[in-house]
């Protein structure tokens, strides 16, 4: 069960759009919609921020949008905010009834 | 209020023993899949395991199948996990979260440690 594939790190200036890529295989990311991003910072539980490829949870900023292309799940952040800084991950189902988490991107905002 | 409370967390030798619980309230526990999660020290993410609501399917990752073992009390809304054989590499924040096709509440973790 090898990790799904992230950037370790991404970065922006306020105002400015990021995107996180999340890489795996047709037997989990492009195989499913329940794909999903989590928003973590330092000390904290994770907060769901996307689920089921781009849908937002209530009170999540609409800045914040999923998508996916083939075996490649995608996370946008536009308008960047400094709260935005934080840890990023993605998660997939997998063909063997499992999950499977990213290996987390860390988000600065410059 | 959606509520997951971790406890019995702990300092425990290599090859021993120790049950986490999570205490859950404010949604119908029975019908969410429940799972644990853990994160090692300054790591990422690792998802443990996951029990149906009934109770009846479970599956496990394959760093923690045969020595640990998920469970739920639907009558007292309460996660469990029992970790047996436990080894350095086990050392992580346990999250109970609950998961209807995404992992939607967390609770706030319990520390495992395992160090001779």
């Amino acid at each position: 069960q090898s990790a799904l594939t992230q950037p370790a790190s991404v970065s922006g200036s306020p105002g400015q759009s990021i995107t996180i890529s999340c890489t795996g295989t047709s037997s989990d990311v492009g195989g499913y919609i329940y794909v999903s991003w989590y928003q973590q910072h330092p000390g904290k539980a994770p907060k769901l921020m996307i689920y089921e490829v781009s849908n937002r949870p209530s009170g999540v900023p609409d800045r914040f949008s999923g998508s996916k292309s083939g075996n490649t799940a995608s996370l946008t952040i536009s308008g960047l905010q400094a709260e935005d800084e934080a840890d990023y991950y993605c998660s997939s189902y997998t063909s063997t009834n499992t999950l499977l988490f990213g290996g987390g991107t860390k988000l600065t905002v410059l | 209020e959606v509520q997951l409370l971790e406890s019995g967390g702990g300092l425990v030798q290599p090859g021993g023993s120790l049950r986490l619980s999570c205490a859950a309230s404010g949604f119908t526990f029975t019908s969410y899949d429940m799972n644990w999660v853990r994160q090692a020290p300054g790591k990422g993410l690792e998802w443990v395991s996951t029990i149906s609501g009934g109770g009846t399917a479970t599956y496990y990752g394959d760093s923690v199948k045969g020595r640990f073992t998920i469970s739920r009390d639907n009558s007292k809304n309460t996660l469990f996990l029992q970790m047996n054989s436990l080894r350095v590499e086990d050392t992580a924040v346990y999250y109970c979260a609950r998961r209807r096709a995404t992992f939607d509440s967390w609770g706030q973790g319990t520390l495992v440690t395992v160090s001779s």
